[in-house]
């Protein structure tokens, strides 16, 4: 069973410049989350689709990050304009639709640096 | 809202100990609560899950518990190896209309030969 891919593994741009990174989820996970990891911090939630729905997004700073999984299978999040303390690691995870008794699997996510 | 701790946030030990780590949450109406392994620069490895219903869950070497009551989870590693040198995560599933997966902070384990 293939993994949870994201793109690209790695990031630098400039502050100000706009990014977008890529997540395909195990095929058949009807879940979608993307959380950011602050070096030394536990990972953050930033947004949950269930299938092509956003379940939660309270925690995306809406004025500058956008997410989107149109299909309901493959998400794109993006940031613009980058700020210097977005530079973290951007995971995407799934989890298989119907029960929350299930694993949640995760990527191996984007470093993403802003200088 | 729920907060997930671990202490300590750094472990050092020998090769060969027998080691537990510790996960706390303030909310017990979760459905399950995860353990994960992260290795630098990697994402995360899912090691085990135990659902709300469960006292324990073990895996080789590894055997999780969970005290919903007390919102207080347990990883125990075994036997302990330079192999083991990673931050390990917990994370707690919520019992609500998202069904979000809150993470603690972590704890980083130092396993010396």
């Amino acid at each position: 069973e293939a993994g949870v891919a994201q793109s690209p593994r790695y990031k630098i741009i400039e502050k100000r410049q706009s990014v977008a990174f890529w997540c395909n989820p195990i095929s058949g996970h009807a879940t979608l989350y993307w959380y950011q990891q602050i070096l030394g911090q536990g990972p953050k939630l930033l947004i949950q689709f269930q299938n092509n729905g956003v379940v939660d997004d309270s925690q995306l700073p809406k004025d500058r990050f956008s997410a989107e999984r149109l299909k309901g299978v493959d998400s794109t999040l993006k940031i613009q304009p980058a700020k210097l303390e977005d530079s973290a690691v951007y995971l995407c995870a799934s989890r298989l639709s119907g029960t929350v008794n299930t694993e949640a699997f995760f990527g191996q996510g984007t470093r993403l640096t802003v200088v | 809202k729920q907060e997930v701790t671990q202490i300590p946030a750094a472990l050092s030990v020998p090769e060969g100990e027998n080691l537990v780590l510790n996960c706390s949450f303030t909310d017990s109406a979760i459905y399950n609560l995860q353990w994960f392994r992260q290795d630098p620069g990697k994402g995360l490895t899912s090691l085990l899950l135990i659902q709300s219903s469960q006292r324990e869950q073990t895996s080789g070497r590894l055997n999780a518990s969970l005290d919903k009551s007390s919102g207080r989870s347990t990883l125990y590693i075994a036997a302990s190896q330079p192999g083991d040198s990673a931050t390990y995560l917990c994370a707690a599933t919520q019992k609500n209309n998202n069904n979000d997966m809150r993470f603690g902070a972590g704890t980083r384990l130092t396993v010396k030969p």
